[in-house]
This record gives structure tokens, C-alpha cells and sequence, in this order.
């Protein structure tokens, strides 16, 4: 899983199947959590976000999932389809306020989809 | 259509001389935020805003200048730009930090090269 600093990690699965991609962030402080994707020549887009007072949430074919005794934050995308191939960051707001006004990004993970 | 409009799309500029990229955003936002990404060190916080005539600094704000002077626009300005802030720059805006299923907007990026 991506981690602030390391080398960008790769994921290939076959379409139709499920993916995981996990973050591990450092900061225990940290309330809230976001996850991009983000395609080529692209900004990065907005999929699912969750608080600490969380440990899942459900969006439309992803799922985020807290582990805040592990620190560690998963994101599943069920039924993947081409579409799907991006590279996905985790982002945190390392506690130091209300929101997310200052967010610090993981390296990312490319997602590629297989036909 | 909600947008974040960068301006502009790729820059390829020399040493010493002075550039501005305009961000505009059309979805009446009061935070707007600079980043950077640079590979293997994902998206990192230049500056932000939280409303008209307030800013402050992110994690990275040196050799950067930014104002706010309307709430739609967020331009950042290199005064001296050196060839360390070459790197691929994002504008974005929210409503309102930390506000569930409100996130960060991001704008499609601005290369920038400098010789």
C-alpha cells in the first residue's frame, strides 16, 4: 500500500473483479480522510471521504474502510471496469484543524484494469 | 458546468522570469489551495485560502506568492521562478473545509518547466 514518500506502488486486476488499495498514514491526530483518483493529464477527482468516528462507509461500487489502531485506510472498488485504471491518493488532515484546509497527500497507486 | 479553470495549461519559461498562473472557479467557493506534485512525492500544499484576503501558507510555500482578492480567483505568482519549481501545479477549491461529500475541486493542472 502507498505511504507518504515511498515509490509508487502497482495493482493490475482483471476486470469484473474486486480491488483493494490501502494506505497506511502516520499521524494519529488525523480526523478525516479522502480518497482521488486521478487519470492521465487529469486533476485529481474526488471519490469517497470518511471521519475518524468511522470505521466504513459506502459509496456507489467503493467502499472505504478505518483501521485507526493500525492506521490504516483501504479502498475498495467492486466490479472493476476499464474505467477504472488511475492512479488513487489517500489524503489526511493530520488534526491540526476542523476540516480539510491542509491535507497531506499519500505517493499514490496506479490501478491498472485488465481487459 | 462546475469548474476549476487553470490558465495556463503548459508553460515552459526561463530563470528569473516572473510568471503568474490564474485559477478561476465558477461554484461561489470560499477555500481555494495551491499544490505541487512532483513524482514520488505526490500532491504537496503551496498556499491556501479560506476566504477573500486570507491566506496562508501550506507546506511547501517558498519562491511562491499568492492573493485573493476576489473570491473567484486565486492566482499563484513565481516572482523569480528557478528551475526546482518546475513540477505539474494544481489549483483547487471547496466549499467549506471539512464538510462531509464537500471536497477539494481540482482544476486539470499547469505544467510548468523552467530552463
Amino acid at each position: 500500500g502507498e505511504s507518504v514518500g515511498l515509490h509508487l506502488p502497482t495493482l493490475s486486476v482483471q476486470e469484473g473483479d474486486n480491488s483493494i488499495i490501502n494506505c497506511a498514514y502516520s499521524n494519529s491526530a488525523s480526523d478525516y480522510f479522502i480518497w482521488y483518483k486521478q487519470e492521465s493529464g487529469k486533476g485529481p477527482q474526488f471519490i469517497i471521504d470518511i471521519r475518524s468516528n468511522m470505521d466504513k462507509r459506502q459509496g456507489q461500487r467503493v467502499t472505504v474502510l478505518l483501521n485507526k489502531t493500525v492506521k490504516h485506510l483501504s479502498l475498495q472498488i467492486a466490479a472493476t471496469q476499464p474505467g477504472d485504471s488511475a492512479v488513487y491518493f489517500c489524503a489526511e488532515n493530520n488534526g491540526s484543524n476542523f476540516g480539510n484546509e491542509k491535507l497531506t497527500f499519500g505517493t499514490g497507486t496506479r490501478l491498472t484494469i485488465i481487459p | 458546468e462546475a469548474q476549476v479553470t487553470q490558465n495556463p495549461r503548459y508553460l515552459i519559461t526561463v530563470t528569473g522570469k516572473k510568471l503568474t498562473v490564474t485559477c478561476s472557479q465558477n461554484m461561489n467557493h470560499e477555500y481555494m489551495s495551491w499544490y505541487r506534485q512532483d513524482p514520488g512525492l505526490g500532491l504537496r500544499q503551496i498556499y491556501y485560502s479560506m476566504n477573500v484576503e486570507v491566506t496562508d501558507k501550506g507546506d511547501v510555500p517558498e519562491g511562491y506568492k499568492v492573493s485573493r482578492k476576489e473570491k473567484r480567483n486565486f492566482p499563484l505568482i513565481l516572482e523569480s521562478p528557478s528551475p526546482n519549481q518546475t513540477s505539474l501545479y494544481f489549483c483547487a477549491s471547496s466549499l467549506s473545509p471539512g464538510v462531509m461529500d464537500q471536497p477539494q475541486h481540482f482544476g486539470d493542472g499547469t505544467r510548468l518547466s523552467i530552463l
